[in-house]
């Protein structure tokens, strides 16, 4: 079936270090790729996506690159912030469906 | 432009009690969700309408659970009556259009308690 695989956590981390989350995923067919945050007290938003092979997906500073031949879709970011500290989830959706699935998520605590 | 609203924040209820869920999509969008996190684990769906109509509904776990969404508009989540194991965070999230890259909306969530 679909699925969608990420990282466990918490990861923490301290200001201004590299951050790697990793996802990969299981689907029949070619699907889009999402990355959600909520952030402490509020709602899903919606952090980049991809939606075909080798696209990268970035906003915020974070980036996701879409690669096939791994099934993966890892979120990174060069810098991590203490407002970065969130809850991340891998999602994805196929073409022949609208719902999304999703990944367990990853609790992202960064220390100042 | 107002977002995706969800009632109430927070609710705890004793198990066999009944417990109703709203959520106000962003005004336009035909198309509405209704998804829960259980206990920490993935997010999972469980229904879709287009306007009024359910478009699917196989994430629904069980008979207790009974959505509707009258006029096309808010929709409600009733369980009924409710478990443990309904203890979650529930999402709501609209889109303008169910498929493509229309990006769905969510609310800030409702979390339910059930002791």
């Amino acid at each position: 079936g679909n699925s969608v695989t990420q990282m466990e956590g918490p990861v923490t981390l301290s200001e201004e270090a590299f951050l790697t989350i990793n996802c990969t995923y299981t689907a029949t067919g070619y699907p889009s790729l999402f990355w959600y945050v909520q952030y402490p007290g509020e709602g899903l938003q919606l952090l980049l996506k991809a939606t075909k092979a080798d696209d990268k997906g970035s906003n915020k500073g974070f980036e996701a690159t879409y690669r096939k031949e791994t099934t993966s879709f890892h979120l990174e970011k060069g810098s991590v912030q203490v407002s970065d500290s969130a809850v991340y989830f891998c999602a994805l959706r196929l073409d022949s469906n609208y719902q999304l699935i999703w990944g367990a998520g990853t609790k992202l605590i960064i220390k100042p | 432009e107002a977002g995706v609203t969800q009632f109430p924040s927070h609710s705890v209820i004793e198990k066999g009690q009944t417990v109703t869920l709203r959520c106000d999509p962003i005004s336009g969008h035909d198309n509405l969700y209704w998804y829960r996190r259980v206990m920490g684990k993935e997010i999972k769906f469980l229904l879709h309408f287009v306007k009024e109509s359910k478009q699917d509904e196989s994430g629904m776990p069980n008979n207790r659970f009974l959505a509707e969404r009258t006029g096309g508009t808010y929709s409600t989540l009733k369980v009924q009556p409710a478990e443990l194991e309904d203890s979650g965070v529930y999402f709501c999230a609209s889109s303008q259009d169910g498929r493509g890259l229309n990006e769905q909306f969510f609310g800030p969530g409702t979390r339910l308690t059930v002791l």
